[in-house]
């Protein structure tokens, strides 16, 4: 069963606008989760984290939000640039670590 | 510069044979996991270990993979016999310990024909 559902496979935005991915799960024991943003032929790589116990965090251009009341997360890149271009990963966590399907990000020139 | 090694990067076998496909996690990490990334489900999880002993291998066939961790330092996922379904990116990755982040391998590419 997929615990941690990323429903959009694509997004494309413009330069300099925001990018918005969401992510949903089921399980409600998950207390912690990770965005991973990866490259065509290299592993996943960690981009930004938040603890079940919070509602937002934020790195740089990066936020995480998450509202455990939905079930739902989401990663804000504000602004976008085209080297944002890669494929976004959500995870979720409590023993193990569950991955969504991804979503492919465009931002164009 | 600690990194998460996996061997090989790529790896052609003719359906039936055995595949072995290694890991070298970070020191100092407790847990590893194993994933396969697939189009239709994004990276699947097979297997994983804390303090090599494994926790969790629902995810895989039990027919035909097994995942073993001999020591620290090195982590294994076995496929016998292979098939050509089996064919997707495998990945390893390990975290120091819970509600941290996992670091991830460059992957092991497996073309079954």
């Amino acid at each position: 069963d997929q615990q941690v559902k990323q429903n959009s496979p694509s997004l494309s935005v413009q330069e300099g606008r925001i990018s918005i991915l969401n992510c949903d799960y089921t399980n409600s024991m998950f207390d912690y989760f990770l965005w991973y943003k990866k490259y065509p032929a290299e592993g996943p790589t960690f981009l930004i984290s938040i603890s079940s116990i919070k509602d937002k965090n934020e790195d740089g251009r990066f936020t995480v939000f998450l509202n455990k009341s939905a079930k739902h997360l989401s990663l804000h890149i504000v602004p976008s640039q085209p080297g944002d271009s890669a494929v976004y990963f959500c995870a979720a966590s409590y023993n193990d670590m569950r991955f969504g399907a991804g979503t492919r990000l465009t931002v164009k020139p | 510069d600690a990194r998460v090694t996996q061997t090989p990067r790529h790896k052609v076998t003719e359906m039936g044979q055995e595949v072995t496909m290694r890991c070298q996690p970070i020191l100092g990490h407790n847990t590893v996991f194993w994933y396969r990334q697939t189009m239709m489900q994004g990276l699947e999880l097979l297997a994983y270990f804390r303090n090599r002993a494994p926790l969790d291998d629902s995810g895989m066939p039990k027919d035909r993979f097994s995942a073993e961790m001999p020591d620290a330092t090195l982590a294994t996922l076995k496929i016998q016999p292979s098939e050509p379904r089996d064919s997707a990116v495998y990945f390893c990755a390990s975290r120091r310990t819970l509600n941290t982040e996992a670091f991830f391998g460059q992957g092991t590419r497996l073309t079954v024909v």
